[in-house]
């Protein structure tokens, strides 16, 4: 079984500044890697996926992946109050072409005012 | 385009019981998911069917099972509830049942075992 690790929190993030979010994966067969977002009491949605190392950017979203080092990074830009939730990073749960995602234990997030 | 779908959304059972879970996916989506999220566990993979084959299967006891219709719904069963099985469940679905694809979650099923 794979494993994802991410920093609990919470971490605090003032309004309009850079939040940071981080995750590491144990198995370097994994080729792809998600981050979803999970408000109080709702179900998670995705926020972003990457496959290829390097930046991937979405709004004020932007995915870092670092395949050498097994490290997936979130960053969001312009920090806003509704950003607050937790955030999980995932990978597939095996391999040989099967869905299901191993997640992290999520990162709480708090932007604020 | 409708979202996945799960029923009932609240349920109460007391230890002992059998409990069956029902998860609708979005249209066109072949590939079902479960997992189990906890305070203390997180979100953990149960199992995935893709065209009513289990493929893939987390590490839970034989307690828990599933099974996938023609028409991709899914439902998961539960037997012999215990305590530590209070749980949100929440069942999640794709396009194509591949690997790495995205996957979009139903709102759950909050389970409390008494």
């Amino acid at each position: 079984q794979k494993e994802v690790e991410q920093n609990s929190g919470p971490l605090s993030v003032p309004e309009g500044a850079i939040a940071s979010l981080n995750c590491t994966y144990s198995d370097r067969g994994s080729q792809s890697f998600f981050w979803y977002r999970q408000y109080s009491g709702k179900s998670p949605e995705l926020i972003m996926f990457i496959y290829s190392n390097g930046d991937k950017e979405d709004g004020r979203f932007t995915a870092q992946l670092n395949k050498a080092s097994q490290y997936v990074s979130l960053l969001i830009r312009d920090s806003q109050p509704s950003d607050s939730a937790t955030y999980l990073c995932a990978a597939p749960y095996s391999g040989g072409g099967a869905d299901g995602l191993t997640f992290g234990k999520g990162t709480h997030l708090i932007i604020q005012p | 385009k409708a979202g996945v779908t799960q029923t009932p959304r609240y349920l109460i059972k007391t230890r002992g019981q059998q409990v069956t879970l029902s998860c609708s996916p979005i249209s066109g989506h072949r590939s079902v998911s479960w997992y189990q999220q906890t305070p203390g566990q997180g979100l953990q993979f149960l199992f995935e069917y893709f065209s009513e084959t289990q493929r893939n299967k987390g590490n839970f006891p034989g307690r828990f099972s599933g099974r996938q219709f023609s028409n991709s719904r899914s439902e998961m069963n539960v037997s012999t509830l215990e305590l530590g099985d209070s749980a949100l469940y929440l069942c999640a679905s794709s396009l194509a049942g591949q690997e790495g694809n995205e996957q979009f979650f139903g709102p759950g099923t909050r389970l409390t075992v008494l």
